[in-house]
């Protein structure tokens, strides 16, 4: 079974300019979540889409936007890119066995830096 | 205010020995609390979980164990391998989503021989 996907791996970006990252899940998981993490914060949770609506929301700007396909592929937008948006980008899939949720597993992430 | 916290940044062990990694939480409304590892340029990746209704969980050289009183878990790892050196980050959610957890800022061990 192939994990989850991240792409690209590696972004670099100038001041005001947008970003799109994409996370392919796992297969059969309809959960996608998104997470923030810098050296000082460490992991800090952005979104959850289900079923191609947003389920959960972190505590980010509205610069900071998401979907979700009918096929569970997620996308994640920053607009007006600043400094501080340089992070990994880190996209975690769950699905369920059973009446049981699935933990989470995370791809390798997207390395923005933005200039 | 942070919900999670791991208050030891990092932690140095010898080879063979215990590794204890703490983790300190603030929501009783937390169920479910997991540990992740992490290596540099890699994503988390899932270690071990337990549940909110137990106080200990084990698997192979990792253990986890829960005290609710508290609203503290910890991780023992015994016994420890220089290919455990990694971040540990510990994690909690509430309600039955996996896709919304909170992380604490995470441990580095590091494992000598």
């Amino acid at each position: 079974k192939a994990g989850v996907t991240q792409t690209p791996r590696y972004l670099i970006k100038t001041r005001g300019q947008q970003v799109t990252l994409s996370c392919s899940p796992i297969s059969g998981h309809r959960s996608v979540s998104w997470y923030q993490q810098t050296p000082g914060q460490g992991l800090q949770f952005l979104f959850e889409y289900f079923s191609e609506t947003q389920r959960n929301k972190g505590n980010f700007p509205g610069r900071f936007s998401g979907r979700q396909f009918s096929n569970s592929r997620s996308e994640m937008n920053v607009s007006t890119l600043e400094l501080g948006d340089s992070a990994l980008y880190l996209c975690a899939s769950s699905g369920r066995q059973g009446y049981v949720n699935t933990e989470a597993f995370f791809g390798q992430g997207t390395r923005l830096t933005v200039v | 205010d942070q919900q999670v916290k791991q208050n030891s940044p990092s932690l140095s062990v010898q080879e063979g020995r215990i590794s204890i990694l703490n983790c300190d939480y603030t929501n009783s409304m937390f169920d479910y609390f997991l540990w992740y590892k992490k290596y540099p340029a890699e994503g988390p990746t899932f270690l071990i979980s337990i549940s909110s209704i137990k106080d200990k969980n084990e698997d192979g050289r990792f253990t986890v164990f829960l005290n609710k009183s508290a609203k503290h878990l910890s991780l023992h790892i015994v016994p420890s391998q220089p290919g455990d050196s990694a971040v540990y980050f510990c994690a909690a959610r509430s309600g039955g989503s996996q896709g919304n957890l909170i992380f604490g800022k995470g441990t580095k061990l590091s494992v000598k021989p």
